[in-house]
């Protein structure tokens, strides 16, 4: 099975602050990796997909890098509403795996 | 604009079944894969399994012994069954579309395992 590895756990930021979180596989899963925000009490947001790829209408603050087993999470300059969890996941043979997420917080 | 919206029961006693359904809306069931997701109290995400129309199935190895997804074309529905459940199986349950990303999600339902 593929295990992802999400680090931190969690972080303190402030606003305007840059904030990077990482992904790294057991193996390699080419590009597809996914990335999500959820705030409490709330169904997860895709946020990118396919390593990279912006979804429809998230700003462009949030950044995703990376191929193979090592992946990144950016955002650029941190807002009040993306304080969050964040969660990685992964789609490689057939089956999908969610690393264990970061929480961002003040 | 896809729509999705779990129901079924809150509470289930252990060692019984878990039934729910996702009702889809804004798109045919025949369009996407469909997936069920899970997230115990203050813990991370679990994806449990994911299906297709055509019946494509995937489950996630550590539950495919006890869950069963499957399809509904003449409603729109998918829908899930865990068997014999324990405490563990205690979570909020997300219907969503797709099964490489999860596009659309719907608001979950809590499901607790307690006598």
């Amino acid at each position: 099975d593929i295990q992802m590895t999400q680090s931190p756990s969690s972080l303190s930021a402030s606003v305007g602050d840059r904030v990077t979180i990482t992904c790294q596989a057991n193996q390699d899963i080419n590009n597809y990796l996914n990335w999500y925000q959820q705030k409490p009490g709330k169904a997860p947001k895709l946020l990118i997909y396919g390593a990279s790829t912006l979804e429809t209408g998230v700003p462009s603050r949030f950044s995703g890098s990376g191929s193979g087993t090592d992946f990144t999470f950016t955002i650029s300059s941190l807002q009040p509403e993306d304080f969050a969890t964040y969660y990685c996941q992964q789609y490689d043979n057939l089956l999908v795996t969610f690393g264990g997420g970061t929480k961002v917080e003040i | 604009q896809v729509q999705l919206q779990e129901s079924g029961p809150g509470l289930v006693k252990p060692s019984e079944t878990l039934s729910l359904t996702c009702t889809v809306s804004g798109a045919s069931i025949t369009s996407y894969y469909w997936s069920w997701i899970r997230q115990p109290p203050g813990k991370g995400l679990e994806w449990i399994a994911y299906i297709y129309y055509s019946g494509i199935i995937n489950y996630n190895p550590s539950l495919k012994s006890r869950v069963t997804i499957s399809v509904d074309t003449s409603k729109n529905q998918f829908s899930l069954k865990v068997t014999s459940v324990t405490a563990a199986d205690t979570a909020v349950y997300y219907c969503s579309s797709g099964g490489e990303y999860f596009q659309n999600w719907g608001q979950g339902t809590l499901v607790t395992v307690s006598s």
